[in-house]
């Protein structure tokens, strides 16, 4: 049964600062990752998706990659801004199956 | 990215009513999509997987005469919350996957209050 964990569960940073998230996922038989931020009272909204055959992906200040046999993907925020403060939630479809698995998110807070 | 649309983003019902949620893919056809509860805090809990033209499959635990759904169109999901109770209060958020890459996107939310 995959299980993803996501540390750390919280995170306060001053502005500029760069910094990583981590992923960690049991199964490393893995269809996509895909990495989302939510806002307070907000739905998901993606942020990067990596295919089990890619090694990183990038969108602006955003890079994540997906290192499928250790099990772990990191989500890197260059140059970090307060309007950078969300949670963020990674997510990891497995081979075989339909199902999105959810990590239990980081919530970021990015101090001006 | 795609757009999922969700409706209504905020609910106040009395208890013992019925409520019903829609959630729209606007520029793309679903077949399936994904309905979860989300508690304050938490990570997403998902409640069931919504098939176009067929039954939804439920997870476990989640009461399948409490949590309606239906999948009449490849643009539309419902989820009905039948005979709502306070307990029943939550965040509910649907998403919907691209058939080509499985990108998931999702709707805004409904926040459901049963009072």
């Amino acid at each position: 049964k995959q299980e993803v964990t996501q540390i750390p569960a919280a995170l306060s940073v001053p502005e500029g600062e760069n910094l990583v998230l981590n992923c960690s996922f049991t199964d490393s038989a893995i269809y996509n990752l895909q990495w989302f931020r939510q806002d307070p009272g907000k739905g998901l909204t993606s942020l990067l998706l990596i295919q089990s055959s890619q090694r990183e992906q990038t969108s602006g200040r955003l890079n994540a990659s997906l290192d499928k046999s250790s099990g772990r993907s990191t989500l890197y925020i260059a140059a970090s801004q307060p309007g950078d403060s969300a949670t963020y939630l990674c997510a990891v479809l497995t081979s075989g199956t339909y199902k999105y698995i959810f990590g239990t998110g980081t919530r970021l807070k990015v101090l001006a | 990215g795609a757009v999922v649309s969700q409706h209504p983003s905020r609910v106040i019902c009395k208890s013992g009513t019925s409520v019903k949620i829609e959630c729209r893919s606007l520029d793309f056809q679903a077949t399936t999509m994904f309905w979860y509860r989300q508690f304050p805090k938490q990570s997403l809990m998902l409640m069931a997987t919504s098939n176009e033209g067929s039954k939804a499959t439920y997870e476990q635990g989640v009461e399948k005469d409490k949590f309606l759904i239906n999948h009449a169109s490849l643009t539309l999901s419902t989820l009905t919350v039948t005979s709502a109770h306070p307990e029943d209060s939550s965040f509910y958020i649907c998403s919907a996957n691209l058939a080509d890459t499985g990108e998931l996107f999702f709707g805004e939310g409904s926040r459901l209050t049963v009072l």
